[in-house]
């Protein structure tokens, strides 16, 4: 079946570091690939998407680029703040068989980092 | 507010007894989704409403988990003779109607303990 595997966490990183969050997706078909952020007290909510191969979707100093070769999406940030502290999770769709609006979630990635 | 609302935020029941979560999408949104988050897993599928009815309950997990919309709105996800398996976070999300896009609005869910 469709799945997604996240680095485990968690990860501590000080302020200004540079941050990478591997994710890779198994998939039939053609997925679309999601990062996703939970805050403390807060829920889920949409980082940056990517529908195709070779796309890149930023957001908030993140990027992740759709690599379809390395079956990967990982998310990197060049310059991490107290605030980026928060779950992280990938995740994809479906573009076909009718059921691109279930998400299919990696474990979780949970980022603090200090000042 | 104008977010995704669940209730209660935390719920600690026994064994056997029947449980209902509600949620309240944001207004206009006609998707309605479910989700399930076990300890150290990422949300699972549970349904998916478009208005009234269920397009698709695939992920309910057994005849003992049952969730309604009524008039296309607030949503209650009904947990008959509760397990301590059933101990999770409860996740709703909501998002507008027309082409998926991928951006669900979750609410901070609600956390069920089973005794």
């Amino acid at each position: 079946g469709d799945s997604v595997t996240q680095m485990e966490g968690p990860v501590t990183l000080s302020e200004e570091a540079f941050l990478t969050i591997n994710c890779t997706y198994t998939a039939t078909g053609y997925p679309s690939l999601f990062w996703y952020v939970q805050y403390p007290g807060e829920g889920l909510q949409l980082l940056l998407k990517a529908t195709k191969a070779d796309d890149k979707g930023s957001n908030k100093g993140f990027e992740a680029t759709y690599r379809k070769e390395t079956t990967s999406f990982h998310l990197e940030k060049g310059s991490v703040q107290v605030s980026d502290s928060a779950v992280y999770f990938c995740a994809l769709t479906l573009n076909s068989g009718g059921s691109n609006y279930k998400l299919t979630f990696g474990k979780g990635t949970l980022l603090t980092v200090n000042p | 507010g104008a977010g995704v609302s669940q209730t209660p935020s935390n719920k600690v029941t026994e064994k056997g007894k029947y449980v209902e979560l509600r949620c309240d999408p944001i207004s206009g949104h006609t998707a309605l989704y479910w989700y399930r988050q076990s300890l150290g897993q990422g949300p699972e599928f549970l349904i998916y409403f478009q208005g009234t009815g269920a397009a698709d309950d695939s992920g309910l997990p057994n005849d003992r988990f049952f969730a309604v919309r009524p008039e296309g709105s607030v949503s209650t996800l009904k947990i008959q003779r509760t397990e301590r398996g059933d101990s999770a976070v409860y996740l709703c999300a909501s998002s507008s109607s027309g082409l998926f896009t991928g951006e669900l609005f979750f609410g901070e869910g609600s956390r069920l303990t089973v005794l």
